[in-house]
């Protein structure tokens, strides 16, 4: 069965500041998709990345970067220079033969 | 462009009452539907899914169930709510092919308080 942890339940940073969203999965297939989503207070799931398995190219989209290692089976989610509307719950996703698996979550607080 | 719509935003329900809510999804034909629970503000649980009209699958054993009378309207229903049925209801979508390489859509969420 696939699985996905997300060891991190709470991060709490000072605005401006770099911080890394962990997440690490397990699976048997050789083809399956990650996504991180955003969860704001307002409570609605916004998908910010799909990557699929055979694509370790890490991605940079504005303040956001992701980096995506086989070899230790994480899929790893930086937010650079923190801002407090980056304020809420992000999840790690595996898509898989056993259909699409969340982590429990990060529960991300910037202050200002 | 894709919408999904769902409603109502936020329920408050005596024990023992009934539960419909409601979900439907514009700007996509066929697409794969989802209900699922987050309580205590956190991690997600799958209830039901649904690949076609009338077709549901559910994950959980529990006193809801799910419809889908039409292509792109998905329905959360019990006939008497428990206390545990309290929580934060999101329905999403996706596009239906290709398996789970697909990203799915969450509406705005249900939240659901039970007295």
């Amino acid at each position: 069965a696939q699985k996905v942890t997300q060891a991190q339940t709470e991060i709490s940073v000072v605005e401006k500041e770099d911080v890394t969203l962990d997440c690490v999965y397990e699976t048997r297939d050789t083809t399956y998709y990650l996504f991180w989503y955003k969860q704001p207070p307002s409570g609605e799931l916004v998908f910010l990345i799909r990557r699929n398995s055979f694509d370790e190219q890490n991605e940079i989209s504005g303040r956001y970067s992701w980096n995506f290692q086989k070899s230790t089976s994480s899929f790893n989610f930086t937010i650079t220079a923190s801002q407090v509307v980056d304020s809420a719950v992000y999840f790690c996703a595996l898509g898989g033969a056993d259909g699409l698996t969340f982590g429990k979550g990060t529960h991300l607080i910037i202050q200002p | 462009s894709q919408t999904i719509h769902q409603w109502p935003a936020t329920l408050v329900q005596p024990v023992g009452s009934p539960l419909s809510l409601e979900c439907t999804v514009e700007g996509t034909s066929n697409p794969n539907l989802y209900w699922y629970r987050q309580a205590a503000g956190r991690g997600l649980q799958l209830l039901f899914y649904s690949v076609g009209i009338g077709q549901i699958s559910s994950e959980v054993p529990q006193n809801l169930s799910a419809s889908r009378p039409q292509d792109r309207q998905f329905i959360l229903s019990s006939k008497k709510l428990l206390l545990s049925d309290s929580g934060f209801y999101l329905c999403a979508w996706d596009p239906g092919v290709g398996g789970y390489n697909q990203p799915q859509h969450f509406g705005d969420g249900t939240r659901l308080s039970i007295l």
